[in-house]
Order: C-alpha cells, then sequence, then structure tokens
C-alpha cells in the first residue's frame, strides 16, 4: 500500500490530453515539493516534473504538473506513442521522514 | 557527461548480504546527495535511504533501519549499498539517484542492478 494513491492506469489516443492524479496527505504533498518521473519499458526512471510544476531541460512543454492542497496532477497534452511508460509521483514525507512514492499509473497510448 | 555506473547482477541465497556499488563521474562527487530506491518485479518504486558523500551521514527509512548499510568512497567517487539477512521479497532491481539537495528531485539515476534472492 503506497503512501500516494494514483490510479493504476490511464489511456488516450495520439494528440489527447491525459491527466494522472496523485493524493496525498498534509504530511508530504500538503507541506513539500511534488516530483513526477517516466519509467519506460525496462529503462530506469527518468525525472519529468520537480517542484510541483518545473521542467527539467530537454523535456517537453507537452508535460506539466500542478499541485493544490494534498493533490497533485501531471498533464501530458498531444499524446505520443512514445509517451507509454510508468508514471510515478514522490514527495517527502514529514512525519516518516522519507521520500514517498505513488503506486504508479501505466499509461496506454490506444 | 554526468552519469552514475552500478554494479552487475547478483544472487545470493537467503540469510546473506549483498553489496552494490554506484560510480559517479561527470560532477564533483561530494555536492550531491546519492539516495537507493528499489522495484520489486513488477511493483513500484521505494526509497531506501540517502547519504551525504561530503560527510559519509546516511538516513534510512523505517523499513530498512538495521540491515542496511550506505557508505562511500571519496577517492573513487563511489557509493556503496549493503543489505543484510536477505530474504526472497529482497529480490528487486536496485537503483542509486542523485540529488542536489536533501530533499529535491532525484535528477540522474543509474541504471539499476538486479540482486536476486534464492536458494
Amino acid at each position: 500500500q503506497s503512501v500516494l494513491t494514483q490510479p493504476p492506469s490511464a489511456s488516450g489516443t495520439p494528440g489527447q490530453r491525459v491527466t494522472i492524479s496523485c493524493s496525498g496527505s498534509s504530511s508530504n504533498i500538503g507541506s513539500n515539493y511534488v516530483y513526477w518521473y517516466q519509467q519506460l519499458p525496462g529503462t530506469a526512471p527518468k525525472l519529468l516534473i520537480y517542484r510541483n510544476n518545473q521542467r527539467p531541460s530537454g523535456v517537453p512543454d507537452r508535460f506539466s504538473g500542478s499541485k493544490s492542497g494534498t493533490s497533485a496532477s501531471l498533464a501530458i497534452s498531444g499524446l505520443r506513442s512514445e509517451d507509454e511508460a510508468d508514471y510515478y509521483c514522490a514527495a517527502w514525507d514529514d512525519s516518516l521522514s522519507a521520500v514517498v512514492f505513488g503506486g504508479g499509473t501505466k499509461l496506454t497510448v490506444l | 557527461q554526468v552519469q552514475l555506473v552500478q554494479s552487475g547482477a547478483e544472487v545470493k541465497k537467503p540469510g546473506a548480504s549483498v553489496k552494490v556499488s554506484c560510480k559517479a563521474s561527470g560532477y564533483t562527487f561530494t555536492s550531491y546527495y546519492m539516495h537507493w530506491v528499489r522495484q520489486a518485479p513488477g511493483q513500484g518504486l521505494e526509497w531506501m535511504g540517502i547519504i551525504n558523500p561530503s560527510g559519509g551521514s546516511t538516513s534510512y527509512a523505517q523499513k530498512f533501519q538495521g540491515r542496511v548499510t550506505m557508505t562511500r568512497d571519496t577517492s573513487t567517487s563511489t557509493v556503496y549499498m549493503e543489505l543484510s539477512s536477505l530474504r526472497s521479497e529482497d529480490t528487486a532491481v536496485y537503483y542509486c539517484a542523485s540529488s542536489r539537495t536533501f530533499h529535491d528531485a532525484f535528477d540522474i539515476w543509474g541504471q539499476g542492478t538486479m540482486v536476486t534472492v534464492s536458494s
């Protein structure tokens, strides 16, 4: 059971916009930054969004992050086949003194 | 270029220990924290702990307290993660990942090391 809650799956067609939610609590998302990671099949995770809504250089602006209260979202616009991957949210948890992850969302591009 | 290169796959028996290495290059080793994250087959990501390569201080997830030890060798820019009293549930890919500060994003990841625990 993950501390952060994500839907196990999401899907969309090419060109569509999809969002992935991440729900937490006051001790993690409510008081700390949220990060998003993309994991393509068989590879190590890659940083996609940091500090709630910042994109590292090289990450397309089709990817965007937001946070409100104890929840966060990742939005992917102009969906492409290469976006098919697992997506994880993460945050520091003050109560656990640990980094906590969501269970991951498998995105399928139909 | 900035990269983290991990040691190769390991097969261990239950009760044994495993030590995984992560060699950093392309940046000042002591300027970034290093985390260890593991992923069991078909499962999500799990944070194990963090080491500050500058002074060697560590912080471990409660789940792994007493079983994990993270160390570093500044002369070779390498961090190590040793997990003891292995059980089948420890079968996973183990990743090292760096961050600029204690609570910051994991911006660079190693390629992962598969550890299989089997009798």
